[in-house]
């Protein structure tokens, strides 16, 4: 069974710095990983897609890296901004299973 | 607008009471999923199905029941609203072609049982 776990569950970090969340799974037989952001109240967006045949992806100050042998992921935010505080999500895609198993979150508080 | 749309967003039931929650994507995805999220938890799986006419149980699926008549439509329906299905329910699709697979959410279900 894929279980995945992401630390720390809560990080509070002043504006401007960079920062890093981990995402760690179980099982390496993984389709693809998903990172996504949640704000209070609302649903899921997704940040990066990264394919299990590929090593990183980025979109803006967002990079995701994807090391499946070790069973890690990690999303790397640039120069972080009050705007990026969120709950961040991470998603492994089963190859076999034809589903996701969601990690419990990160919660991101960026002071001004 | 193309995406997930889920209704009702907002519900109240009594304890023993029944209720469909309503799922619907216009991208044509084979694969579709409801999601549970509890406070400050992330999502468990209740229920996903590859395609019309089958559907699969998740990781929490008791009290709970599905159906995948159409590509389109997969609804979650509670039978005997109990307070430990106080949540917020999540609907999601996507399709296995390479290179894709992005999982697309609706907006959310917010159900409280009392």
């Amino acid at each position: 069974k894929q279980e995945v776990t992401q630390i720390p569950a809560a990080l509070s970090v002043p504006e401007g710095e960079n920062l890093v969340l981990n995402c760690s799974f179980t099982d390496s037989a993984i389709y693809n990983l998903q990172w996504f952001r949640q704000d209070p109240g609302k649903g899921l967006t997704s940040l990066l897609l990264i394919q299990s045949s590929q090593r990183e992806q980025t979109s803006g100050r967002l990079n995701a890296s994807l090391d499946k042998s070790s069973g890690r992921s990690t999303l790397y935010i640039a120069a972080s901004q009050p705007g990026d505080s969120a709950t961040y999500l991470c998603a492994v895609y089963d190859t076999n299973a034809g589903k996701s198993t969601f990690g419990d979150g990160t919660t991101l508080t960026v002071k001004p | 607008n193309a995406g997930v749309t889920q209704t009702p967003k907002f519900r109240i039931l009594k304890i023993g009471q029944s209720m469909t929650l309503q799922c619907t994507q216009d991208m044509n995805h084979n694969y579709m999923y409801w999601y549970r999220q509890d406070p400050g938890m992330g999502l468990k799986l209740i229920y996903y199905s590859v395609g019309a006419g089958i559907t699969d149980k998740g990781e929490v699926p008791n009290g709970y029941n599905v159906s995948r008549s159409t590509t389109e439509d997969f609804p979650l329906r509670l039978e005997l609203a109990a307070p430990s299905q106080t949540s917020v329910y999540f609907c999601a699709s996507t399709d296995r072609l390479p290179g894709a697979n992005v999982l697309t959410f609706g907006a959310g279900s917010r159900l409280t049982v009392l």
